[in-house]
């Protein structure tokens, strides 16, 4: 169980379109996920806290016009970066914690989308 | 902001060779939690271990937490080949959830 899914796993996109990354609890209701961004060879970021059905949290320096956050419903939230540019480029990981395991404190993350901006 | 350090930043061991990661941070935490990624995946969560704890063991994995010293050291006993991959410590500050990561470790086990 808690497996969180991430849609799509890569994305090419051309300088100025905007790309959309779902992230998915499949099996169990995720009132809160977090969205991370992730440079090559350096640790994870986190961006901003997702809460459902409600506006999400952005950490300090990072832009909420250019990163939209989404969280409809209790199982998926989305991710859309704007106006994509290359410094863009990174991989963007999401997480959820799984109250119904009877403790929010283990996350667990999805694999994963590797977004390169043209 | 990241508040956690890690050392070594890379380490290279022979396969059946303990490996050791450190992590420092900066805050009081509710707990802290080690993941491993492999290239270019998503994370797996390995331990938990909470603020009151100091030792944890699962399987081959071994933690500590000194929070006088504000550290954890993850050991990996007998490594294998298999276990090559990045390690990271994250601190949950009860933030709401909120985890905070380390720069983490390159781990490379060679055969």
């Amino acid at each position: 169980g808690a497996v969180v899914s991430q849609h799509p796993s890569w994305v090419i996109c051309k300088s100025g379109t905007s790309v959309k990354i779902e992230c998915r609890s499949l099996d169990f209701q995720a009132t809160t996920m977090f969205w991370y961004r992730q440079f090559p060879k350096q640790s994870l970021m986190l961006m901003a806290t997702s809460n459902e059905g409600s506006k999400a949290t952005y950490e300090q320096g990072v832009e909420k016009d250019k990163f939209l956050i989404n969280h409809a419903s209790l199982t998926l939230s989305t991710l859309t970066v704007t106006s994509a540019h290359p410094e863009d480029s990174s991989f963007y990981i999401c997480s959820a914690s799984n109250p119904g395991q009877g403790s929010t404190d283990t996350q667990y993350f999805g694999p994963g989308t590797r977004l390169t901006v043209l | 902001s990241q508040q956690g350090e890690e050392d070594p930043q890379a380490l290279s061991i022979q396969e059946g060779e303990n490996a050791t990661m450190n992590c420092s941070y900066k805050t009081s935490i509710n707990n802290l939690q080690w993941y491993r990624q492999n290239s270019g995946r998503g994370l797996v969560h390995l331990i938990l271990i909470r603020s009151n704890e100091r030792e944890k063991h699962s399987g081959r994995l071994r933690v500590t937490l000194d929070t006088s010293k504000k550290s954890s050291s993850l050991l990996i006993t007998a490594s294998r080949a298999a276990d090559t991959a990045s390690y990271f410590c994250a601190t949950d500050g009860n933030q709401g959830g909120k985890l905070i990561f380390g720069q983490g470790t390159e781990l490379s086990v060679k055969p």
